[in-house]
């Protein structure tokens, strides 16, 4: 079974501080996602990356955010000055090209901002 | 704009019992419908989707969900539960194209009692 794996399984960061959470896709996916988890909240959609781009982004996707494909196996979320409500699990996922690929989730980030 | 109803935050099933989660949706054309679970500390397991064709769709684990277009719903079933069933699960929803958002419902947690 493909997985999708993410890195760090929990971060502890003082507020302001940047954070960059990893994640490593399916190989042969071309979709990528974030979404993330507030506790007790609904699982929200942050951004979709294909082709080196941003696909589509939700409005919590601010400028405090950015995605980025370094290498040819990583995705990254970086958050550039996390703030007290960024704390949150979040979720790496990726999916092929075809119409109706199956979205592969990770196991998540739980991030908290102190 | 897409949305999904689950309208049971909690649901306690008996071991051996059958276990229905619902699950209403709003979107403007046919959706793509899933249904992820999610074990204390782990990620979001697809459990099945439905595109198109059999509007009954069987998954992983046992578990099958029914598309009804006149209902706007997308329920999931299991005849007989066992302990390893006790999960959060998820409905969402989203469009018929590859690199989909998905849209989240806010999740039952089912307890199993022995």
């Amino acid at each position: 079974e493909p997985e999708v794996t993410q890195t760090p399984s929990h971060q502890v960061t003082q507020m302001g501080q940047e954070v960059i959470l990893r994640c490593v896709p399916i190989s042969n996916h071309l979709y990528f996602y974030w979404y993330r988890q507030i506790l007790g909240q609904k699982v929200e959609f942050l951004v979709s990356f294909y082709n080196n781009e941003i696909s589509e982004k939700s409005e919590i996707f601010d400028d405090q955010f950015s995605v980025e494909r370094p290498d040819g196996s990583n995705f990254t979320l970086k958050i550039r000055s996390t703030k007290l409500e960024d704390s949150a699990m979040y979720f790496c996922a990726s999916s092929g090209y075809r119409v109706g690929n199956t979205i592969y989730f990770g196991e998540g980030s739980w991030l908290t901002v102190v | 704009a897409q949305s999904v109803t689950q309208p049971d935050i909690h649901i306690t099933v008996s071991e051996g019992a059958s276990l229905e989660l619902r699950c209403n949706y709003s979107y403007g054309a046919t959706p793509y419908l899933f249904w992820y679970v999610q074990s204390p500390g782990q990620g979001l397991q697809l459990l099945l989707k439905y595109f198109s064709g059999d509007t009954l769709v069987q998954g992983i684990k046992g578990f099958e969900a029914e598309f009804k277009r006149s209902q706007s719903s997308f329920n999931l079933r299991k005849p007989s539960v066992h302990w390893s069933d006790a999960a959060e699960y998820f409905c969402a929803v989203g469009p018929p194209a590859a690199g989909n958002k998905l849209t989240f419902g806010g999740g039952t947690r089912v307890l199993v009692k022995p």
